[in-house]
């Protein structure tokens, strides 16, 4: 089955700093991208997500890479605050059955004011 | 409103016991769905729905049965349960010609 890899565990970054999150991913069958975000206590929101088709998507001081070659998803939060700070997963599915989402181990980001 | 809600918010049980796990939407989403969360990995997949009446396995089915009686409810079911089974459970609802799922806030579930 799929396997994703997601790093750093943990990340620490200080107000107004950039805070980058990879996934990679094995299956050349992959074809639907997720990010979440889990505040402490709570459930997943989801952030943002891409289908294979899409390189690149931009929305709110956040940016999604896709290098499907490299088959690497990447999470960019730019000029991060400390409203950011929680734990963000990649999740993602396989045609046909886009039901069935993987998940990435979780990064904790930190951000100091 | 929160529109996926699931209850208890916390369970403990004896090691052995029926353990019952609720979840309701008001998205009118097809699908739902049944994840555990535990320390050092993601989510993972348990059982899955399309609708009322259906329920199919995820990754980790083993030890769970699943019900859909309706289109806003899904149950997950520990018949017998284990101390293994100690974990935080999320439900989830998603379709409607999006492959997007939206979590419940989570159960936390003790097998003593």
């Amino acid at each position: 089955g799929e396997q994703v890899e997601q790093r750093p565990p943990h990340l620490s970054v200080r107000e107004g700093d950039s805070a980058i999150i990879i996934c990679t991913y094995t299956d050349s069958a992959t074809a639907y991208f997720s990010w979440y975000k889990q505040e402490a206590g709570a459930g997943l929101q989801l952030l943002m997500s891409v289908l294979s088709n899409v390189d690149r998507k931009e929305e709110q001081g956040l940016t999604v890479l896709l290098n499907k070659k490299d088959k690497r998803l990447s999470l960019n939060l730019t000029a991060a605050h400390p409203g950011d700070s929680a734990v963000y997963f990649c999740a993602v599915s396989l045609m046909p059955n886009y039901n069935v989402l993987y998940f990435g181990s979780g990064t904790k980001l930190t951000v100091e004011p | 409103e929160a529109a996926v809600t699931q209850s208890p918010r916390n369970k403990v049980a004896v090691t052995g016991g029926k353990v019952t796990l609720s979840c309701n939407q008001t998205n009118n989403h097809n699908n739902m769905y049944w994840y555990r969360q535990d320390t050092g990995h993601g989510l993972r997949l348990i059982h899955y729905s399309y609708g009322a009446g259906s329920t199919e396995k995820g990754d980790i089915p083993d030890g769970y049965k699943a019900s859909r009686p309706s289109q806003e409810n899904f149950s997950l079911i520990l018949e017998l349960a284990t101390p293994s089974q100690t974990s935080v459970y999320f439900c989830a609802s998603g379709g409607g010609g999006s492959y997007e799922q939206y979590f419940g806030p989570g159960t936390r579930l003790t097998v003593l």
